[in-house]
């Protein structure tokens, strides 16, 4: 079975600075996909960055990145430049497609804060 | 709609006691998916409906959950006798069969509350 861990529970950091949200999984597939959420308190799931496990290059969107390493499982999210409207839970998730089935696994989340 | 609605937005209710979740997902996305999220955690897969169909039914916890879609737009999931446990964010989220079925999106979710 699938699973996914973020092994921080909560981080801080100030406006403009650089922070890196980690990710961890575990799986024996070879061909899947891995997404960044976030969830402000509003509640809403945003999509924030997503990686198709097949792609070597790491995904990039704006200020959002990753650094996808296959071989160790590991797939975090790097916030540049910091904005106090980032303050949210984020959430790592794995995606195995189960024929049309496109479920997700989520990580427990990482409580970011961005201080001003 | 322009996104995934979900009502009520909060309910409150007491043991032993039915409910109804209410998701009505973005018009023409055929996959439906329903989620629950623990308080600290996030969240879990409970079932799929691809059109009109359970799909998979897999995550539901027990026979008091139920979920149904009857004309492959908006989903009810309904509980039996509630227990405390069953305290949580309800999730549901939509997707495009066939176009990018790799983005779901998200409605804000109910927040249950059995008393």
């Amino acid at each position: 079975a699938q699973t996914v861990t973020q092994s921080q529970p909560e981080m801080s950091v100030q406006e403009a600075e650089t922070v890196t949200l980690s990710c961890t999984y575990d799986t024996s597939e070879n061909n899947y996909y891995l997404f960044w959420y976030k969830q402000p308190p509003s509640r809403q799931m945003i999509l924030v960055i997503r990686q198709e496990a097949y792609k070597q290059q790491n995904a990039t969107e704006n200020r959002f990145s990753v650094n996808f390493q296959k071989a160790a499982k590991s797939f975090s999210l790097k916030i540049s430049d910091s904005q106090l409207g980032d303050t949210a839970m984020y959430f790592c998730a794995f995606m195995k497609p189960l024929g049309s089935n496109y479920q997700l696994i989520w990580g427990a989340g990482t409580k970011l804060i961005i201080k001003p | 709609g322009a996104g995934v609605s979900q009502t009520p937005s909060n309910k409150v209710t007491e043991k032993g006691k039915y409910v109804e979740l209410r998701c009505d997902p973005i018009s023409g996305h055929t996959a439906l998916y329903w989620y629950r999220q623990s308080l600290g955690q996030g969240p879990e897969f409970l079932i799929y409906f691809q059109g009109t169909g359970a799909a998979d039914d897999s995550g539901l916890p027990n026979d008091r959950f139920f979920a149904v879609r009857p004309e492959g737009s908006v989903s009810t999931l309904k509980i039996q006798r509630t227990e405390r446990g069953d305290s949580a964010v309800y999730l549901c989220a939509s997707s495009v069969q066939g176009g990018d079925p790799n983005e779901q999106f998200f409605g804000p979710g109910t927040r249950l509350t059995v008393l």
